[in-house]
């Protein structure tokens, strides 16, 4: 089974300074098809969550541009460019390329 | 609009079952796999389960293996979940999803199991 461990648990952020978030995982996520199937998800107090980057680095419709995400084969980050006071919640990386899908034990965003 | 919805949890005491069900709109879901994640309140995700288009092909996390099984009714636009045997641990908020490209989550349903 593949094992995301991410860092830092929790990053505590001045309102428009920038974020970053770690993800490595226990073995590559290339797979077979080429595709690195790396997602990283936002949870919000009381909500479900919400896909915000897949496959590494691909923003999804309506996330802002200050989100963005880069790495490949077993690391991962996860940038904020600016943080807004909308982006406090808990970020998970996600990994669908094998399975078991596996996530991050998240890493709890608050402004400081 | 997509929306899933799911539905079924609740209270039940230990050893027992529930059905949970997920209603789906707003997209072709015969053309997606579909996910049960749970996720005790306050904790991290977990993966539960994971189903294919047409309803062939199936996986389990190893801690619900046997106990649980993963259907669909592509008619319905309807995910199940049938868990039995059901433990103190498997108490969660469970979501189906679509989780990758498409970006689909409901807003789940809380299962609770205590006597």
């Amino acid at each position: 089974d593949i094992v995301m461990t991410q860092t830092p648990l929790s990053s505590p952020v001045t309102l428009g300074q920038p974020a970053s978030i770690s993800c490595r995982s226990s073995q590559s996520l290339v797979h077979s098809d080429g595709n690195t199937y790396l997602s990283w998800l936002q949870q919000r107090p009381g909500q479900p969550p919400r896909l915000l980057i897949y496959k590494v680095s691909n923003r999804f419709s309506g996330v802002p541009d200050r989100f963005s995400g880069s790495g490949a084969g077993t690391d991962f980050t996860l940038k904020i460019s600016r943080v807004e006071a909308e982006d406090v919640g808990v970020y998970y990386c996600m990994q669908g390329t094998q399975i078991p899908l596996s996530f991050g034990h998240g890493t709890n965003v608050e402004i400081k | 609009e997509v929306q899933l919805v799911e539905s079924g949890g609740g209270l039940v005491q230990p050893g027992g079952s529930l059905r949970l069900s997920c209603a789906a709109s707003g997209f072709t879901f015969r053309d997606y796999w579909m996910y049960w994640v749970r996720q005790v309140p306050g904790k991290g995700l977990e993966w539960v389960s994971r189903i294919k288009t047409d309803g062939s092909v199936t996986a389990y996390a190893d801690s619900v293996k046997g106990r649980f099984s993963s259907s669909r009714d592509n008619a319905k636009n309807t995910l199940y979940l049938q868990m039995n045997s059901l433990r103190a641990e498997d108490s969660a908020v469970y979501y189906c999803a679509s989780p990758f490209s498409s970006g689909f989550w409901g807003q789940g349903t809380l299962v609770t199991v205590s006597s």
